[in-house]
């Protein structure tokens, strides 16, 4: 049981280029989403998916795109990097939406865009 | 007013020593309140669900005041593996979903030997 897993840790763009960050589950959640975790301010919400095929917006979804094809999967593409975008990222997931409901979150990735 | 506010810190105590930290939210009809803990460069990790009647986890005591809209969170006897940021979370919404979970940007600690 990997619990979540992220992929790449580290990872350095150009400005413009485009990348996938992936997270995978083995746990069996319904609810997966992306957070972003910048100095000096709490983690912000880009998307989230309650489930299979649903996925929905969060806070800060701008330079974004999910999908959500299977339970065990939750990439987060980059469409064009800029350096805002530097940051670490952090995917969660937890058994059901509710919020009696922890997360587990991954152990990140960090992204930095010259 | 920001919707959750936690003071930054650094709070530096020696271990065995008692350490509060509050956390005030904005939407009084916030239904659910989490502390999790984050070590440096590490993911959050849940440390505890706060109930209205307050729950204490050990060491670890989480007390809710809805009248005044604030959370709080107390060690007993810190040690020095509590050395990390504490993060408020707060659901703003009634629905209960977890897209409106808050994140407050924490509060860090540091136990001193």
């Amino acid at each position: 049981n990997a619990g979540v897993t992220q992929t790449p840790k580290f990872q350095v763009l150009k400005t413009g280029q485009s990348m996938t960050l992936q997270c995978a589950q083995d746990m069996n959640h319904e609810y997966m989403s992306w957070y972003r975790q910048d100095p000096g301010m709490g983690l912000r919400l880009i998307h989230y998916s309650v489930g299979a095929g649903i996925t929905d917006q969060g806070e800060v979804p701008n330079g974004y795109n999910v999908s959500r094809s299977t339970t065990e999967d939750f990439p987060l593409r980059l469409l064009s990097a800029a350096p805002s975008q530097t940051s670490v990222y952090f995917c969660a997931s937890s058994y059901s939406s509710h919020v009696l409901y922890g997360y587990t979150f991954g152990s990140g990735t960090r992204l930095t865009v010259v | 007013r920001k919707e959750v506010e936690q003071d930054p810190g650094p709070f530096n105590v020696p271990e065995g020593a008692t350490v509060a930290f509050n956390c005030t939210y904005s939407n009084s009809a916030s239904q659910s309140f989490f502390w999790y803990r984050q070590d440096c460069r590490k993911e959050p990790k849940l440390l505890m669900s706060v109930y209205s009647s307050g729950n204490e986890d050990g060491r670890f005591t989480a007390q809710l005041n809805r009248a005044s809209q604030y959370i709080s969170l107390l060690i007993r006897d810190s040690k020095l593996s509590d050395s990390a940021t504490y993060l408020c979370v707060v659901n703003l919404n009634y629905g209960g979903s977890q897209g409106n979970l808050i994140f407050g940007k924490g509060t860090k600690l540091s136990v001193k030997p």
